[in-house]
């Protein structure tokens, strides 16, 4: 039992490249998340899925694009990467069950040149 | 003004010594209140929650939560340096809500020199 996991841990991009980062969970849960977590900041939410085949934007959702493909995955996108996203980027998942609880996955350190 | 304001510190104290962590908000539907602990370049981990006001204790740790005052309290007894982290506050308005949108606070910073 995995929990959550993120690919990649570590990206470098330059100004412009695009990248889509990828979040899974295996605890069969509703509900998916994208945080993004800066220095001063802390977690700031992006977009969510509160079940499958549902996204809506967060706080911070200029830049990115989801998709959350199946239960179990929810990618974040970022078309044309700028210096304003380099930061930590963590994906949460919650059960129904359990509304108190969000699990969180290892992150992925993104840096745009 | 953050819906959820938390004073980022940092925060050094001996080992041994009682740690209190605090968060204020201004959303009086806040039901759910949690604290996260975060270990440097790892996730986010759930440490404690509570629902409304009151106590609850687990071990060393103590969270408490005035929801007249709004105010919430994380306390930790005998401080050891394995307890060196980041300590994030969060919260969420709805518990039928199937979104469970937690609202964070900006992190406190906590050392404990052994």
């Amino acid at each position: 039992n995995a929990g959550v996991t993120q690919t990649p841990k570590f990206q470098v991009l330059k100004t412009g490249q695009s990248m889509t980062l990828q979040c899974a969970q295996d605890m069969n849960h509703n509900s998916m998340y994208w945080y993004r977590q800066d220095p001063g900041m802390g977690l700031r939410l992006i977009y969510y899925s509160a079940s499958e085949g549902t996204t809506d934007k967060g706080e911070v959702p200029n830049g990115y694009n989801v998709s959350r493909l199946n239960k179990r995955e929810f990618s974040l996108r970022l078309e044309s990467a700028a210096p304003s996203q380099t930061s930590v980027y963590f994906c949460a998942s919650r059960s129904r069950l359990a509304e108190e609880t969000q699990y969180f996955g290892p992150g992925t350190r993104l840096l745009v040149l | 003004q953050k819906e959820v304001e938390q004073d980022p510190g940092p925060l050094s104290v001996p080992e041994g010594a009682i740690v209190s962590l605090n968060c204020t908000y201004s959303n009086s539907a806040f039901q759910y209140f949690m604290w996260y602990r975060q270990y440097s370049r790892k996730g986010p981990e759930l440490l404690m929650y509570t629902y409304s006001s009151g106590n609850k204790e687990d071990g060393r740790f103590t969270a408490q939560v005035d929801k007249s005052s709004k105010y919430i309290s994380l306390f930790i007894r005998d401080s050891q340096p394995s307890d060196s982290a980041t300590y994030l506050c969060a919260m969420s308005a709805t518990r039928g809500s199937t979104l469970g949108r937690l609202y964070f606070g900006r992190g406190t910073q906590l050392t404990v020199w052994p």
